[in-house]
């Protein structure tokens, strides 16, 4: 039942441009993306909810379709800082407890 | 500058010892999470609590309990620690709402490595 991210692994050069890819079975509300650099605990990056919504943040954006149930993490023009493992946290449309059920996660390196 | 704090970053403990993994946050959320990490597998959802003495098992519940006795603490308890428990744990904080749409950003500790021998 946990969303399923493609790709597992991206290895990149600093400027290059990355996808990662969120996909539910179940019909959702929302979804989070999370980064967690090596040995801190995840951060929250955005939220995108029900309506097909696509968000920006600084050269990392976000789009949502409900309709597919996914959702996919743009970042372009890559920076060393971006290194981490990416989880879309997923919140699905039935139950309002705020729960989320998270993906397995993506492995994202830049390198120099 | 909002803060979940975790008793210890790293534990080791024998197989068959109760160990206890504290978890405090200052943001005075109602929901609060208790997580394990592995490799491949991402975030699994052990328990969930969205108010004191409520809880509500997540998906990996067997072996683990918990208890939360005041609002901004929340506890996770092995009660008797096995090798297959070794892990990352950690816990995490939300806002609680039932009006959709909501603010329910999950704010995570920086985690305990759990090691049982």
């Amino acid at each position: 039942q946990q969303p399923v991210q493609s790709p597992q692994a991206v290895i990149l050069r600093e400027g290059e441009d990355a996808v990662i890819n969120c996909s539910s079975s179940k019909a959702l509300y929302s979804v989070h993306w999370y980064r967690q650099k090596h040995g801190e605990a995840p951060v929250f990056l955005m939220i995108l909810l029900k309506g097909g919504e696509q968000k920006g943040h600084d050269k990392i954006s976000a789009s949502f379709n409900e309709k597919k149930q996914q959702s996919s993490l743009y970042l372009t023009a890559s920076q060393l800082s971006y290194s981490g493992t990416y989880f879309c946290g997923t919140e699905p449309l039935s139950g309002n407890t705020g729960k989320l059920i998270f993906g397995q996660g993506t492995t994202l390196q830049v390198k120099p | 500058d909002v803060k979940v704090t975790q008793s210890s970053r790293y534990l080791v403990k024998r197989t068959g010892e109760k160990v206890f993994l504290e978890c405090v946050q200052d943001m005075d959320h109602e929901n609060m999470f208790w997580y394990r990490q592995d490799p491949g597998l991402g975030l699994r959802l052990i328990y969930f609590s969205y108010d004191v003495k409520m809880k509500e098992k997540g998906d990996i519940p067997e072996g683990y309990s918990v208890s939360r006795e005041k609002k901004e603490r929340f506890s996770l308890i092995l009660e008797s620690a096995s090798t297959n428990q070794t892990s990352m744990y950690l816990c995490a904080s939300s806002l609680f709402s039932l009006v959709r749409p909501r603010n329910n950003e999950q704010f995570f500790g920086p985690g305990t490595r759990l090691t049982v021998l």
